[in-house]
């Protein structure tokens, strides 16, 4: 049971670049998150997805757009790369939402724009 | 925008210590969780709690809910250095059903 994965695992990008971070998951869950850590702090929502065909902004949507096209796909999609975005990103899934515990994180990518 | 404030943002002790982590809002949270986070890996959840006053306890671990479901406790008897890593709090509210985080406690535990 492979869980919440994501690739790549580590990316450097310059500035204007554009990437898509992966983030597949195999438990058939509803809902999809994906948040970014900057060095120190604690995790910040971008995007969410309630079910395929589903998304919606959360805290920090600017310079990201998402898309759900099946329940086990929720890439994150950079289009013109900011040093801004030096962070580490994760995705999460969960089956009732992540507030209703069992939540699970991927492994996260390590993205840095030069 | 709802705001969690965890406390002390580090924290280092012996092997054998106790320890308690604070996290505060002004905010009501649905539900509680604490996450524990070791360096190049997600999040893994430790314990959700959802009613006021909830006390929960795992293993060496107890959390606390406070009445008013605005703030929590982790408190952790006699640590050890498998203890080490980044505590998270994160309340649930909204819609979306998401999670707000807290920024963290780096916690280290030396033997």
């Amino acid at each position: 049971n492979a869980g919440v994965t994501q690739t790549p695992k580590f990316r450097i990008l310059k500035i204007g670049q554009s990437m898509t971070l992966q983030c597949t998951q195999d438990m058939n869950h509803n809902y999809m998150y994906w948040y970014r850590q900057d060095p120190g702090m604690g995790l910040k929502l971008i995007y969410y997805s309630v079910g395929a065909g589903i998304t919606d902004k959360g805290e920090v949507p600017n310079g990201y757009n998402v898309s759900r096209s099946t329940t086990e796909d929720f890439p994150l999609r950079l289009e013109l790369a900011a040093p801004s975005q030096t962070s580490v990103y994760f995705c999460a899934s969960s089956l009732k939402g992540m507030d209703a515990g069992k939540g699970y994180f991927g492994p996260g990518t390590r993205l840095t724009v030069l | 925008t709802q705001l969690l404030e965890q406390s002390p943002q580090f924290l280092s002790i012996q092997e054998g210590e106790n320890l308690t982590v604070y996290c505060n809002s002004s905010s009501v949270f649905s539900s509680l969780q604490w996450y524990r986070q070791e360096p190049g890996e997600g999040p893994v959840l430790l314990v959700t709690v959802v009613t006021g006053g909830e006390v929960k306890k795992l293993k060496r671990l107890t959390f606390q809910f406070g009445d008013a479901r605005k703030d929590s406790s982790l408190h952790i008897t006699a640590a050890q250095p498998g203890d080490t890593g980044l505590y998270l709090c994160a309340g649930g509210a909204g819609s979306a059903r998401q999670l707000t985080f807290g920024s963290g406690t780096q916690l280290t535990v030396l033997p």
